[in-house]
């Protein structure tokens, strides 16, 4: 079974400063990996995906994250912080399962880093 | 268009009694998933639906729970006698595979936070 490691349960950094969030994981095939934010009393948002088309992956609000092979990591950056970006950030890996004769995606998630920026 | 909702956003139950928790997905989405976000486990996969039938219902953590879908639209999961360790928030996602490709992105909806005292 896949299994994602994200270091660090809370970050803080200033406003203005790199936002630099860790994910590591596992996996005997090729991931997909993904980024998601969790604002305060809402659903996960879609920050990035990483489907083997470009090791370096944009997303929204300016965040992006870099797939590493070797290093198994694909860790999720921000050069700026702004205060609009305190959020629960979560990664995920894709895991494929096969049943009732139908193949599927099923999400692996870490267990979460809350970012904290402060003025 | 509108995205995945979720009812109610909060409920509050006493302990035994059953819940019935409802999810709207994005028109069109034919794979359907649950979640559970608790504080001591994290996000966990619940049950995945494609079309109305739940090909793998293996998160679900015991025979109290179950879910359904109808129409190939909305979904119910219901939680039967329930336990204070019921309580966490319960997400549903959905998507459109229309190729099966593992990286097609799941929208979740909000969630609904249960809490059983």
């Amino acid at each position: 079974a896949q299994s994602v490691t994200q270091l660090g349960s809370h970050v803080s950094v200033s406003e203005g400063a790199l936002v630099l969030l860790r994910c590591n994981y596992s996996s005997s095939v090729p991931p997909y990996l993904f980024w998601y934010v969790q604002y305060p009393n809402q659903g996960l948002q879609l920050l990035l995906k990483y489907t083997s088309a470009a090791t370096l992956v944009k997303g929204i609000n300016g965040f992006e994250a870099e797939f590493k092979k070797s290093e198994t990591s694909f860790h999720l950056t921000k050069p700026s912080a702004h205060m609009s970006d305190a959020a629960e950030y979560f990664c995920a890996v894709s895991e494929k399962w096969n049943a009732g004769g139908t193949s599927y995606g099923k999400l692996t998630f870490g267990q979460g880093t809350i970012l904290t920026v402060h003025p | 268009g509108a995205g995945v909702s979720q009812s109610p956003s909060n409920k509050v139950t006493e302990k035994g009694k059953d819940v019935e928790l409802r999810c709207d997905p994005i028109s069109g989405h034919t794979a359907l998933y649950w979640y559970r976000q608790s504080l001591g486990q994290g996000l966990e996969f619940l049950i995945y639906f494609q079309g109305n039938s739940a090909p793998d219902k293996s998160g679900l953590p015991s025979d109290r729970f179950s879910a359904e879908r109808t129409g190939g639209s909305v979904s119910t999961l219901t939680i039967q006698r329930t336990q204070q360790e019921d309580s966490a928030v319960y997400l549903c996602a959905s998507s459109s595979p229309l190729l099966v490709r593992l990286q097609e992105t799941q929208y979740f909806g909000p969630g609904t936070r249960l809490l059983v005292l």
